[in-house]
């Protein structure tokens, strides 16, 4: 089975301008989350989406937004891009939302706002 | 709000040594797990060991194993027997058994392990 996918890898853009990644679960998995990881927050939650709803998001401005599609894809979009908003954006999947079903992480995408 | 403190910022040990990585949590909840996930430098964080709060017995996962002490809100990884392939970040995180997905990250332990 293929793992999760995160396109792109890697990302620069300037501030001011919006950026859209995407997340591809395991198949068969419905539950996508996001978080942000920078040295000095460390990982921070951002929003999980279970079948096309967002279940729960995190303590981030509404700048940051996302969506899940029926093939439970999801991409997250952040607007107006501060220097701030540069991290590593990792998203999980898992079968369910429940912690007794593992989540599986992708490799990431490394944002960068200049 | 629940938090999760990891006291160790970095953490070395010797190749075929034992290693304990400490992580204390702060929750008011009586129903939660508890993860372990490591993170090696290519990025991709895994799974290494879970822990359910209502069990009192200790999650082993071959060479790792937990020493879950909930009184004390102590999380505690041991890891037998090190190998090169353990040298990553390890991240110690905390989930409320109902509502989202959302895990509550330590800030991280870097191990190292000298060959």
């Amino acid at each position: 089975k293929a793992g999760v996918t995160q396109t792109p890898r890697y990302l620069i853009k300037t501030r001011g301008q919006q950026v859209t990644l995407s997340c591809s679960p395991i198949s068969g998995h419905r539950s996508v989350s996001w978080y942000q990881q920078t040295p000095g927050q460390g990982l921070q939650f951002l929003f999980e989406y279970f079948s096309e709803t967002q279940r729960n998001k995190g303590n981030f401005p509404g700048r940051f937004s996302g969506r899940q599609f029926s093939n439970s894809r999801s991409e997250m979009n952040v607007s107006t891009l501060e220097l701030g908003d540069s991290a590593l954006y990792l998203c999980a999947s898992s079968f369910q939302s429940r912690p007794s079903y593992e989540q599986y992480f992708g490799p990431g995408t490394r944002l960068t706002v200049t | 709000a629940q938090t999760v403190t990891q006291s160790q910022p970095e953490m070395s040990v010797q190749e075929a040594e034992t290693v304990t990585l400490s992580c204390t949590y702060d929750t008011s909840e009586s129903d939660y797990y508890l993860f372990w996930y490591k993170q090696p430098p290519s990025r991709q964080m895994i799974l290494v060991i879970r822990q359910e709060a209502y069990k009192q017995q200790n999650a082993t996962e071959n060479r790792f194993s937990v020493n879950f002490q909930k009184a004390a809100k102590s999380f505690s990884l041991k890891i037998s027997d090190s190998q090169l392939g353990d040298a990553a970040m390890y991240f110690c995180a905390y989930r409320i058994n109902q509502g989202a997905q959302k895990l509550v990250f330590g800030q991280g332990t870097r191990l190292t392990i000298n060959p």
